[in-house]
């Protein structure tokens, strides 16, 4: 099935450390999501971006709707050991907003 | 504020078997998608109930199917379950608002396997 470009695709940090990810697609995409997944559970929605160039923040996170509406990334400050999990990008296409395509993933692994 | 909640967690069938997953959606919502994540990759959309009737569908067999109920909770169906068949379905609910979908929230899913 289709998946998004997703990179990188594992990162080992120390903690304090900031993180950065982000996601690209060849088509255009008309919403931009972010996730976290821990294991054993669902994906749990971190950021939602609805516009081309949009910045926003949740606490240390913040993220980014790319110009081409092609791209987004994640950017995480001042990483905590609980920031440990693996991290999806999710898009809704332009003219098929009625479903998400996720990203390949991101684990994360923050060490004291 | 309930979440979206799934049930059963776990479940283990054998090939060639028939399966009934379920979701109710997070208060308030009235649309309900379903993926299927397997070990490893990103989850991969099935299909997406609003109103009653499948809206969306991915690429999936006619093996899968599902039902939505006027309470907007949701059944996933899948028949002659195959090894491939094993992975995590999640279910996502969200409410269809003027000018787009809001976000899809997700429950914790069911984990499916195949023997």
């Amino acid at each position: 099935g289709q998946q998004l470009n997703q990179s990188p695709q594992s990162m080992f940090i120390q903690e304090g450390e900031d993180v950065s990810m982000n996601c690209t697609s060849s088509s255009i995409f008309n919403t931009w999501l972010w996730y976290k997944q821990d294991p054993g559970e669902g994906p749990v929605l971190l950021i939602a971006l609805y516009k081309a160039g949009e910045l926003t923040s949740n606490g240390r996170l913040t993220a980014q709707f790319g110009i081409t509406r092609k791209d987004s990334f994640l950017n995480i400050s001042a990483s905590i050991p609980s920031d440990v999990g693996i991290y999806f990008c999710a898009g809704q296409p332009l003219y098929n907003t009625d479903k998400l395509i996720f990203g390949t993933g991101t684990r994360l692994q923050v060490f004291p | 504020d309930a979440g979206v909640t799934q049930s059963p967690t776990h479940l283990i069938k054998t090939r060639g078997q028939q399966v009934t997953l379920r979701c109710s959606p997070k208060s308030g919502h009235d649309t309900v998608s379903w993926y299927q994540q397997a070990l490893g990759q990103g989850p991969q959309f099935i299909f997406q109930y609003y109103e009653e009737e499948e809206r969306q569908r991915g690429n999936f067999p006619d093996r899968f199917s599902g039902h939505q109920f006027p309470n907007y909770s949701s059944e996933l169906n899948v028949n002659a379950l195959l090894l491939g068949d094993s992975a995590l379905y999640l279910c996502a609910s969200s409410l269809r608002g003027l000018g787009g979908n809001q976000p899809q929230h997700f429950g914790d899913g069911t984990r499916l396997s195949i023997l």
